[in-house]
C-alpha cells in the first residue's frame, strides 16, 4: 500500500523557517519525481514544487520561488520542503503527491499544516 | 501559466448524471495525449486521483467516473451520482509547468 507521510508543519512568526518532511512507502520512491501541493484554508490547489527523481532538476511556482527549496534522499524515501522567509500568505495545509506515469499526481500525503502568523 | 476555469458548484439528485466542466486558455494536448486530469477531495481530506489523460479511470476508481475532451474543452462525468459523491472536483494540467488547476466544483445533492 502506498503511503505518503507529511510532518514538520506548526504555528511560525512572519520571516521564519521551517522544514517539512514526506516520507514515501510502499512504492520505489527513487523511480519517481515528487511534488509539494498547497492548499488554503478554504481555497483551492496550488501546486509549488517538483523534483525529479534523481534530484537532477527541480522546479518552483513563482509565489515560493527563491524562498522555498525542494529536495530528496533516495536512501530514506524522504522528501523535504526548506521554507524561508515565511508570509502569511503562505500559511497552508501542505500536501506532498508522486508523479504518475503522464505527470499525474498519483498519490497524495495526508497533508501537514503551516500558519503563519504573529 | 495554462488557466484552468470550472464553475464553482453543482446540484444534482441522487441517481441522476452530474458533468463538471474544465476549460483550459491553452491547448494541454502533447503527441496525441491530453495532459488533463481530475480529481475528488472530500471534506478534511487529502486529493485523490480519479481520472488521468482526460479518460483514463485511475486505479480503483468506480466506473460511474468517466472523462473526456481534449486540446482546451474537458469534461468530468460520475453517473449515477451516489450520496458518497459530495465532493469537490478539481482538474489539472500538467503540459506545463507550472501545473495549473481548476479552481474546483463543488458538488451537492439536491
Amino acid at each position: 500500500e502506498v503511503q505518503l507521510v507529511e510532518s514538520g508543519g506548526g504555528l511560525v512568526q512572519p520571516g521564519s523557517s521551517l522544514k517539512l518532511s514526506c516520507v514515501a512507502s510502499g512504492f520505489t520512491f527513487s523511480n519517481y519525481g515528487m511534488n509539494w501541493i498547497r492548499q488554503a484554508p478554504k481555497k483551492g490547489l496550488e501546486w509549488i514544487a517538483l523534483i525529479y527523481y534523481d534530484s537532477s532538476n527541480k522546479y518552483y511556482a513563482d509565489s515560493v520561488k527563491g524562498r522555498f527549496t525542494i529536495s530528496r534522499d533516495n536512501s530514506k524515501n524522504t522528501l523535504y520542503l526548506e521554507m524561508n522567509s515565511l508570509r502569511s500568505e503562505d500559511t497552508a495545509m501542505y500536501y506532498c503527491a508522486n508523479y504518475g506515469g503522464y505527470s499525474e499526481l498519483d498519490y497524495w500525503g495526508q497533508g501537514v499544516m503551516v500558519t503563519v502568523s504573529s | 501559466d495554462i488557466v484552468l476555469t470550472q464553475s464553482p458548484a453543482l446540484a444534482v439528485s441522487l441517481g441522476q448524471r452530474a458533468t463538471i466542466s474544465c476549460k483550459t486558455n491553452q491547448n494541454v494536448d502533447y503527441y496525441g495525449n491530453s495532459y488533463m486530469h481530475w480529481y475528488q477531495q472530500k471534506p478534511g481530506q487529502q486529493p485523490k486521483l480519479l481520472i488521468y489523460l482526460a479518460s483514463n479511470l485511475a486505479s480503483g476508481i468506480p466506473a460511474r467516473f468517466s472523462g473526456r475532451g481534449s486540446g482546451t474543452d474537458f469534461t468530468l462525468t460520475i453517473d449515477p451520482v451516489e450520496a458518497d459523491d459530495t465532493a469537490t472536483y478539481y482538474c489539472q494540467q500538467s503540459r506545463n509547468l507550472p501545473n495549473t488547476f481548476g479552481a474546483g466544483t463543488k458538488l451537492e445533492l439536491k
